[in-house]
């Protein structure tokens, strides 16, 4: 079954300081990744995902991701963190059964932005 | 254009109370997608639309949760005498495609709090 795994529920980062989100998947066929946003009390915002064009993929914001095949991860990057970015992150796994399809989201990395 | 609207943002039912929850997805898009985040947690399927058609219910965790599209724009989320673990933020998603690897769009959420 295709699923991701999010290490560390919470990562603490200087502002200015690189920012690194680990998500790492299962999935039996070539997935479809991505990585939401979440500010509180809002919505999820796409910031980037991976549809096998390319296995660096850059995202809004700075951010971006590159797609490890053989270590089944998809690990989330900015070169330097800035007070806004502090925020819920989700990575994402689309499913397809039959003629459905669906996200299915890790347990979330809440990162957190120290002055 | 606007974007996923969600309403109620905030509802409080008490236990044994019927709920309704509405969403408005971007005009045009063929996909709408449920999704039941618990605090600290990601998002969880519950169901998916193709226009009209309900195409995907697995994830509904019980017959209490009810969910319509009749004319393949807006949709609606019931659940019938609500319990205390039904308490989440419901997200409403919608996509202009009904191919895994578009994007999704969420709304705000309603915050659902029974008490």
């Amino acid at each position: 079954a295709q699923s991701v795994t999010q290490l560390g529920s919470h990562v603490s980062v200087s502002e200015g300081a690189l920012v690194l989100l680990r998500c790492n998947y299962s999935s039996s066929v070539p997935p479809y990744l991505f990585w939401y946003v979440q500010y509180p009390n809002q919505g999820l915002q796409l910031l980037l995902k991976y549809t096998s064009a390319a296995t660096l993929v850059k995202g809004i914001n700075g951010f971006e991701a590159e797609f490890k095949k053989s270590e089944t991860s998809f690990h989330l990057t900015k070169p330097s963190a800035h007070m806004s970015d502090a925020a819920e992150y989700f990575c994402a796994v689309t499913i397809k059964r039959d003629s459905s399809y669906k996200l299915i989201f890790g347990s979330g990395t809440r990162l957190l932005v120290r002055p | 254009g606007a974007g996923v609207s969600q309403s109620p943002r905030y509802k409080v039912a008490k236990r044994g109370q019927d709920v309704a929850l509405r969403c408005d997805p971007i005009s045009g898009h063929v996909s709408l997608f449920w999704y039941q985040q618990a605090l600290g947690q990601g998002p969880e399927f519950l169901t998916y639309f193709q226009n009209e058609a309900q195409l995907d219910k697995s994830g509904l965790p019980s017959d209490r949760f009810f969910a319509e599209r009749p004319e393949g724009s807006v949709s609606t989320l019931k659940i019938q005498r609500t319990q205390q673990e039904d308490s989440a933020v419901y997200l409403c998603a919608s996509s202009n495609r009904d191919r895994p690897f578009y994007e999704q769009y969420f709304g705000p959420g309603t915050r659902l709090t029974v008490t």
